[in-house]
């Protein structure tokens, strides 16, 4: 089993749509999360990132973690064609453990 | 938030060459990254470059193969040694502890997209 998992779509949603993104894990040490948004030949840049447990909302985005189930959700709502590209959930357990594991990332297509 | 640039942006090799990738950070960070990412995959960790000594390499990546430079805080090389096909892929660069913000940010280059015939 790999330690993050991701479905790599494609997704393709009508523009206004709500997009939901998910990701599972394994490794019980993870602790912060976050969300990369990576358009066509660009490198990714952070989106939004969660520590711990919750609920994390910025704008039209809403990030969701939950340890019990390790599964961490991005929601998009009212979603624009500027809103596509590939998205990739990334962990890490902070501190020492500085290194990131990244998903496969969901190529997201936004029809206007 | 820390600016990357990568050069070269893209290239054509031929196997059993060695290309050199540069990456600069507008700003110093405490560490600088190399992945790889290929398509449908996730990006891959090749190395963590450190300053002034020998990178430390994941499983499955060997300095031989892929010797890596920091000569400073903002600056750091990766080159593809004797490439073959299979080397084809995109390579990314990042950085991460700048100083201000989330610290477990990495930002990342544009990346290098190296095909090898």
């Amino acid at each position: 089993q790999k330690e993050v998992e991701q479905d790599p779509g494609p997704l393709s949603v009508p523009e206004g749509a709500i997009v939901s993104l998910n990701c599972t894990y394994s490794n019980s040490a993870f602790q912060y999360f976050m969300w990369y948004r990576q358009y066509s030949r660009k490198g990714p840049e952070l989106l939004m990132y969660t520590y711990s447990s919750g609920n994390k909302e910025d704008g039209r985005f809403t990030a969701q973690v939950d340890k019990s189930s390790k599964y961490i959700s991005l929601f998009i709502r009212d979603s624009q064609p500027s809103d596509s590209a590939t998205y990739l959930c990334a962990m890490t357990g902070g501190g020492s453990n500085y290194k990131l594991t990244f998903g496969k990332g969901t190529l997201l297509t936004v029809n206007p | 938030s820390a600016v990357i640039s990568q050069k070269p942006s893209r290239d054509i090799c031929q196997r059993g060459t060695s290309l050199t990738i540069q990456c600069q950070v507008d700003s110093q960070v405490t560490m600088m990254f190399w992945y790889r990412q290929q398509p449908g995959q996730s990006l891959t960790l090749i190395a963590t470059a450190n300053q002034g000594s020998e990178a430390t390499y994941e499983s499955g990546f060997v300095i031989d193969k892929f010797p890596i430079s920091r000569p400073n805080l903002t600056f750091s090389t990766l080159t593809v040694s004797n490439m073959s096909p299979e080397d084809s892929s995109i390579y990314l660069c990042s950085g991460q502890g700048s100083g201000t913000g989330f610290y477990n940010e990495q930002f990342f280059g544009p990346g290098t997209r190296l095909t090898v015939l």
